[in-house]
């Protein structure tokens, strides 16, 4: 079965630092591109970055561009978001998600990790 | 930054057809993506490409594109159709990706 499982979420003091983890199984990780989604609360999706399958390659939305680094293992079959400089903005479920081999559509996701951003 | 737009809301009796646009300035070159996302879920990919359906999407989900606006068409809506439906594409060169504001589809 084709599985992604987020960890990592807390609560952190606006300018600390968070780890993302997504841990893969169920298909061969490096041969796929990986997203990493949010959702504030409430509100509606948010695309934060990309990464390519070999990790050679990523992009950022500009929200979070200079703060996150998104990086995989593939050795380790996960996917990590490093968060630098969290504001309150940042306040979201964060999810990863797979990219379609054949598109840039996301063909599975996880069922995302909680980051609350509050003094 | 780029931007795609959806009315936040439609609404339809059971059996009836929803359409649910998507409008972006860079639709003609890139593909648009659906996604319906139902209360404490996460989403799910129901057409990727424009119009291709993934399998165990049902054949009432369909999709279209026609210049700067692609359209989620749901033919004989159905209860558990009832979801939030987001559209996804690439800016025009193809570096970022952009979700639309998403669209509340009430089942009446």
């Amino acid at each position: 079965e084709v599985q992604l499982v987020e960890s990592g979420g807390g609560v952190v003091q606006p300018g600390g630092s968070l780890r993302l983890s997504c841990a893969a199984s169920g298909f061969t990780f490096d041969d796929y591109a990986m997203h990493w989604v949010r959702q504030a609360p409430g509100k509606g999706l948010e695309w934060v970055s990309l990464i390519s399958g070999d990790g050679g390659s990523t992009y950022y939305a500009d929200s979070v561009k200079g703060r996150f680094t998104i990086s995989r293992d593939n050795s380790k079959n996960s996917l990590y978001l490093q968060m630098n400089s969290l504001r309150t903005e940042d306040t979201a479920l964060y999810y990863c998600a797979k990219q379609s081999f054949s598109s840039r559509g996301m063909d599975v996701w996880g069922q995302g990790t909680t980051v609350t951003v509050s003094s | 930054s780029y931007e795609l737009t959806q009315p936040p809301s439609v609404s339809v009796s059971p059996g009836q057809t929803a359409r649910i646009t998507c409008s972006g300035d860079a639709l003609p070159k890139q593909y648009a993506y659906w996604y319906q996302q139902k209360p404490g879920q996460a989403p799910v990919l129901v057409i990727y490409k424009d119009s291709e359906r993934p399998s165990g999407i049902p054949e009432r989900f369909s999709g279209s594109s026609s210049g700067t606006t692609v359209t989620l068409t749901i033919s004989g809506v159905q209860a558990e159709d009832e979801a939030d439906y987001y559209c996804q594409s690439a800016d025009s060169s193809g570096t970022w990706e952009v979700f639309g504001g998403g669209t509340k589809l009430t089942v009446l």
